[in-house]
């Protein structure tokens, strides 16, 4: 079985500054790994994924992820935020294995607080 | 109009009740799945559905069934509501195949209060 530690429960951070969502994951097989962003009052939404090929992965919203295998780490970044990027900040695993259980299996997700 | 389509958005029981949530999607999607998301820890799987024929009970289904009435519609069931299933509860689509086929679309959301 897989799981997921976002290390940070709340992140608050100047805006224009840069940031750094930390993800780690713990999994036998292969995976892929994604970021979902929840807005206030909506639901999830696909911010970037990493299913295989280059370990930079850019997404929406200027967010960008490194897949790292040795630490089995998937740490979202941006390099200015914006007031709009007050969010909660999840991040998913999903396994190549393909029986059992499926869907995908979330952090507990991080909240990102811009302070102007 | 939304691609994942929640009702009701938000509901408020009693203990005891029976709760019905619906889900309908015009994305074509075979799989669909229902979360349940509570503050402080993420989402869970409560059910998932890969076709018509086929569901599949995930990390926390205890106290919840599913009907799958069509490819398009996944409804969530709590016979007899109870406090501790007070949450916000996601309704989810993914495709099969291709290169999406991991990604998750979710409704916006249905708050259930059980007072």
């Amino acid at each position: 079985a897989q799981s997921v530690t976002q290390l940070d429960s709340q992140v608050p951070v100047f805006e224009e500054a840069p940031v750094e969502l930390r993800c780690n994951y713990s999994s036998s097989v292969s995976v892929y790994l994604f970021w979902y962003v929840q807005y206030p009052n909506q639901g999830l939404q696909l911010l970037l994924k990493y299913l295989s090929g280059s370990t930079l992965v850019k997404g929406i919203n200027g967010f960008e992820a490194e897949f790292n295998k040795s630490q089995t780490s998937f740490h979202l970044r941006k390099p200015s935020v914006h007031i709009s990027d007050t969010a909660e900040y999840f991040c998913a695993v999903s396994t190549f294995s393909g029986g059992g259980a499926d869907g995908l299996t979330f952090g507990k997700g991080t909240h990102l607080i811009i302070q102007p | 109009d939304a691609d994942v389509t929640q009702t009701p958005r938000n509901r408020i029981t009693k203990t005891g009740k029976r709760i019905m949530l619906e889900c309908s999607q015009t994305k074509g999607h075979d799989r669909m799945y229902w979360y349940r998301q509570d503050p402080g820890l993420g989402l869970r799987l409560i059910y998932y559905s890969f076709d018509v024929k086929d569901i599949n009970k995930g990390e926390i289904s205890d106290g919840y069934s599913v009907s799958r009435q069509a490819q398009a519609k996944f409804s969530l069931s709590l016979e007899s509501a109870i406090p501790n299933q007070t949450a916000l509860y996601f309704c989810a689509t993914s495709d099969s195949g291709g290169r999406s086929k991991r990604e998750l679309f979710f409704g916006e959301g249905s708050r259930l209060t059980v007072l």
